[in-house]
């Protein structure tokens, strides 16, 4: 079993619309980090979350934590093709580091 | 700066051999990370060094793979004899120091075993 439940699996949106991205742990977060992968390139660090309720955002993308519910969110506003890749959060749980089942998102022109 | 370094890209070999792969961590990096990313899931960890000490290997397949950074800079992560499960993108990853803030990954090597 996953430590990190991302949903969806994958997402098709059109250029323009917003997206949400959900990621759950089965066990109390205390911090959760957020990661974008493209295909060749290397894992590029999003944002950290270390506070329940914490909200941060860079550019268009917007992440929240909410510890009670074991959830974090990402968020993504007006979304564009340069958004297209896969969409990991990680999380330190109990002193090991895992990262998500992973979204694969595509934005269609 | 230049970023995290890794070779081969890519790799494939018959079941039974062995494999290595290299990684060059960012200059001033004392922490250096190994994740094994197969088709559909998350990365997962594998070994995690600081400087030349290993802190966590809890996940690391002993019998088959090994991984040293014996000068505390690079990095090998070897795979002998490697098994068909063993095909994915192994990831190396570097940050300032322990604390997991802001990992920086290279491009990763794609192996594929046969």
């Amino acid at each position: 079993s996953q430590e990190l439940e991302q949903s969806p699996q994958s997402l098709i949106v059109q250029e323009g619309k917003n997206l949400t991205i959900n990621c759950t742990s089965s066990k109390t977060l205390y911090g959760l980090y957020w990661y974008k992968q493209k295909y060749g390139e290397g894992l590029i660090f999003l944002m950290m979350l270390q506070k329940g309720g914490e909200e941060k955002s860079h550019e268009k993308i917007t992440a929240k934590l909410d510890e009670k519910k074991q959830q974090s969110s990402l968020h993504i506003t007006a979304s564009q093709p340069s958004h297209a890749g896969i969409y990991l959060c990680g999380a330190d749980i109990w002193g090991q580091f895992y990262f998500g089942t992973g979204t694969s998102l595509t934005v269609i022109p | 700066e230049a970023g995290v370094a890794q070779s081969p890209r890519y790799k494939i070999i018959e079941k039974r051999q062995s494999v290595a792969f290299w990684c060059n961590p960012i200059s001033g990096h004392a922490t250096l990370y190994w994740y094994q990313q197969i088709l559909g899931q998350g990365p997962k960890l594998l070994i995690q060094f600081q400087n030349n000490g290993v802190v966590d290997d809890s996940q690391l397949p002993k019998d088959r793979f090994s991984a040293e950074r014996l000068k505390g800079v690079d990095s090998t992560l070897k795979i002998q004899p490697a098994k068909l499960e063993d095909s994915a993108v192994y990831l190396c990853a570097s940050s300032f120091d322990r604390s997991q803030e802001t990992q920086y990954f290279g491009p990763g090597t794609r192996l594929l075993v046969l």
